[in-house]
């Protein structure tokens, strides 16, 4: 079964500092992994996707991701977070072989707080 | 291109009725899968349409239902409404292309109160 884990329910940093809201997914065959954020009163806006090839990518304002498959993990980052950055971030899975194609596995979400 | 539309954006219902959802994706996508998102059960897959055809199905009861029509807009249904069935419900389109590669486009949700 697929499944995605974000164990933090908040991170908290200050603007300026580097983030970085962590995943680590379960699926059988190859991960396409993707990061979403989310704010208030609005739906999910795409941030960027692993499919395959390096394992840094590169998405929107900024955001980049690390795909970890001995870790089974794919942490969101980014040097210098923004005010504008607070939101909930969401981390999704698709398993590529399943045959899934419009099936996303969700993790609960990390509610990023940036201050000032 | 015009994004993801949703109507109606607000609805509120009372226990037993029936409701139905509507979903426009983005022009030239033919993929369009539904979630539910609560604060406790968090972002769930509901269904997903392609060509008319419902390709994949989570784990809801039948009491919720979609179709697609030949423009690829999408309708979902919740009959005999329960209290829980309170959420944002996100309608999300996409291209595909092939093995599930492309990310969904999200539309702005329809949030549901059942009274």
């Amino acid at each position: 079964a697929q499944s995605v884990a974000q164990p933090e329910d908040q991170v908290n940093v200050a603007e300026g500092n580097p983030l970085t809201v962590k995943c680590t997914y379960s699926v059988s065959g190859n991960p396409y992994l993707f990061w979403y954020v989310q704010y208030p009163n609005r739906g999910l806006q795409f941030l960027l996707k692993y499919i395959t090839g390096d394992n840094l990518v590169k998405g929107s304002y900024g955001f980049e991701a690390e795909f970890n498959k001995s870790q089974t993990s794919f942490h969101l980052k980014k040097p210098s977070a923004l005010v504008s950055d607070s939101a909930l971030y969401f981390c999704a899975v698709r398993d590529g072989g399943s045959g899934n194609t419009g099936k996303l596995i969700f993790g609960q979400g990390t509610t990023l707080q940036v201050k000032p | 291109k015009a994004g993801v539309t949703q109507t109606p954006r607000y609805l509120i219902k009372t226990r037993g009725q029936q409701v139905t959802l509507s979903c426009s994706p983005i022009s030239g996508h033919r993929s369009v899968s539904w979630y539910q998102q609560t604060p406790g059960q968090g972002l769930q897959f509901l269904f997903e349409y392609f060509s008319e055809t419902q390709r994949n199905k989570g784990n809801f009861p039948g009491r919720f239902s979609g179709r697609q029509f030949s423009n690829s807009r999408s309708e979902m249904n919740v009959s005999t409404l329960e209290l829980g069935d309170s959420a944002l419900y996100l309608c999300a389109s996409s291209l595909p292309t092939s093995g599930g590669a492309d990310e969904q486009f999200f539309g702005p949700g329809t949030r549901l109160t059942v009274l």
